[in-house]
């Protein structure tokens, strides 16, 4: 079963703005990630957010998680075509239970 | 270094017939995964490895399902006769150790059964 659930579930855009896509998931958690996976292609990890941590970020990524409101959301700023991809979350459970659970993904297109 | 390997990329079967996917995880890599992920959906989780020990399997859908990762290293998904909902991509992933660590997929196995 999906744990989350990403928020658009399609999301086009002009080259150069920003791009902002949501995740919403149900149980308590350790720790989010966030993936991006290419057309027909595999996953690629883009960043952890642990579970105390409110705000990160990783080059033009930012990420925020509200464990109150169990969601998280992922700012991709100044878009390139290059970041056409599905966008997914991901999260783990309980502590020592590292399996896991995917959402059902944001598919994001660059507009070039 | 090399990633995350799996084979073979594409099996076509029949069936009924029996199937062994294989994944060869990052050397060094403790933790190894697999998923299964239908179009359009995100990976669902299967089972899971520590070294040579399955911690979780309770993603395996029904006892048709098996895994096994017997020196702790390559790990092989076996689906015994096979049935067409059984169709779908299967991802292997690793990661150095359990916990807040990123997980590394493979390219998949694209399963036909018709």
């Amino acid at each position: 079963s999906q744990q989350g659930e990403e928020d658009p579930q399609a999301l086009s855009i002009q080259e150069g703005e920003n791009a902002t896509m949501n995740c919403s998931y149900k149980t308590s958690i350790n720790n989010l990630q966030w993936y991006r996976q290419n057309s027909g292609r595999g996953l690629v990890h883009l960043i952890l957010i642990r579970s105390n941590e409110r705000e990160k970020h990783s080059g033009r990524l930012r990420v925020t998680l509200d464990t109150s409101k169990k969601s998280s959301s992922l700012l991709i700023t100044a878009s390139r075509a290059a970041d056409t991809a599905s966008y997914f979350c991901a999260t783990d459970g309980d502590f020592g239970n590292e399996k896991l659970t995917f959402g059902t993904g944001t598919r994001l297109t660059i507009i070039p | 270094g090399a990633g995350v390997s799996q084979s073979p990329r594409y099996k076509v079967t029949k069936r009924g017939q029996d199937v062994a996917l294989r994944c060869d995880p990052i050397s060094g890599h403790v933790s190894l995964y697999w998923y299964r992920q239908a179009l359009g959906q995100g990976p669902e989780f299967l089972t899971y490895f520590n070294y040579e020990a399955q911690q979780d399997k309770s993603g395996l859908p029904n006892d048709r399902f098996s895994a096994e990762r017997p020196e702790g290293s390559i790990s092989t998904l076996t689906i015994q006769r096979t049935e067409q909902r059984d169709s779908a991509m299967y991802r292997c992933a690793s990661s150095l150790w359990t916990g807040p660590y990123e997980q590394y997929f493979g390219p998949g196995t694209r399963l036909t059964v018709t």
